[in-house]
């Protein structure tokens, strides 16, 4: 079974700290995803990364940027946090293969900026 | 411009009874992927079914079928013999093909929020 695993499940910062998010699998998928969930915008895209070192923005990278300097690892740093950021973050990966492959999700970190 | 439509937010249904789950998608690929995700309360995204553009048949996953409409942009998730488990949000995504400047990522709906009642 693929494992994506977030480093924290819970995560309280306070407003202006650079905050790290970590995104780990084990299945050497090519893309990696990074979304914020909040109530009724279902999942929106941070980050896709599709390759080491590569990154592309989704539709909402303000505030946000990414690093991805090993395959299985793919980083969102808030580089400096804001309570509007508040919010449920999921990573993703997907096998590249022929666009059938589903994504495989971590469990999500509830994020929360006092 | 929203490319996934999920109009219910929210539907209560019957242990025992199927339910619908509407979706419905925008684009202008010929090539393209339709997912449906379940996230239950404690946070985990599953991966429930897929359905390609090109599949000729409707796909199906145990008591998870798509309703595929092509030329109405259309794919209803639809689940048979509801159970207490199956209560959680369910989410319709679309991946483009490589046609598009939206490649390789997947667009999600809002969800539609699924209470199953005994």
């Amino acid at each position: 079974d693929v494992k994506v695993t977030q480093s924290s499940r819970y995560l309280v910062k306070r407003t202006g700290e650079k905050v790290f998010l970590e995104c780990v699998q084990d299945m050497d998928h090519e893309n990696m995803f990074w979304y914020r969930q909040d109530p009724g915008l279902g999942l929106r895209l941070i980050y896709f990364s599709y390759d080491v070192k590569m990154k592309e923005k989704g539709d909402i990278p303000e505030g946000y940027s990414v690093s991805r300097e090993k395959k299985e690892r793919f980083s969102l740093i808030l580089e400096s946090a804001s309570t509007n950021q508040t919010s449920m973050y999921l990573c993703a990966s997907s096998f590249e293969g022929r666009g059938n492959q589903p994504q495989h999700f971590g469990d999500g970190t509830r994020l929360s900026i006092l | 411009a929203q490319k996934i439509t999920q109009t219910q937010p929210g539907m209560f249904v019957q242990e025992k009874e199927a339910v619908t789950l509407d979706c419905t998608y925008d684009t202008s690929d010929p090539s393209y992927g339709l997912f449906w995700y379940k996230q239950p309360s404690s946070g985990e995204m599953i991966f429930l079914i897929y359905q390609g553009s090109y599949d000729q048949q409707n796909a199906t996953e145990g008591r998870y079928s798509l309703n595929f409409q092509k030329a109405r942009k259309s794919a209803n998730l639809v689940i048979s013999a509801s159970q207490l488990g199956d209560s959680a949000m369910y989410f319709c995504a679309m991946r483009e093909g490589y046609t598009t400047d939206s490649w390789g990522k997947f667009q999600f709906g809002a969800g539609t929020q699924v209470v199953v009642t005994p």
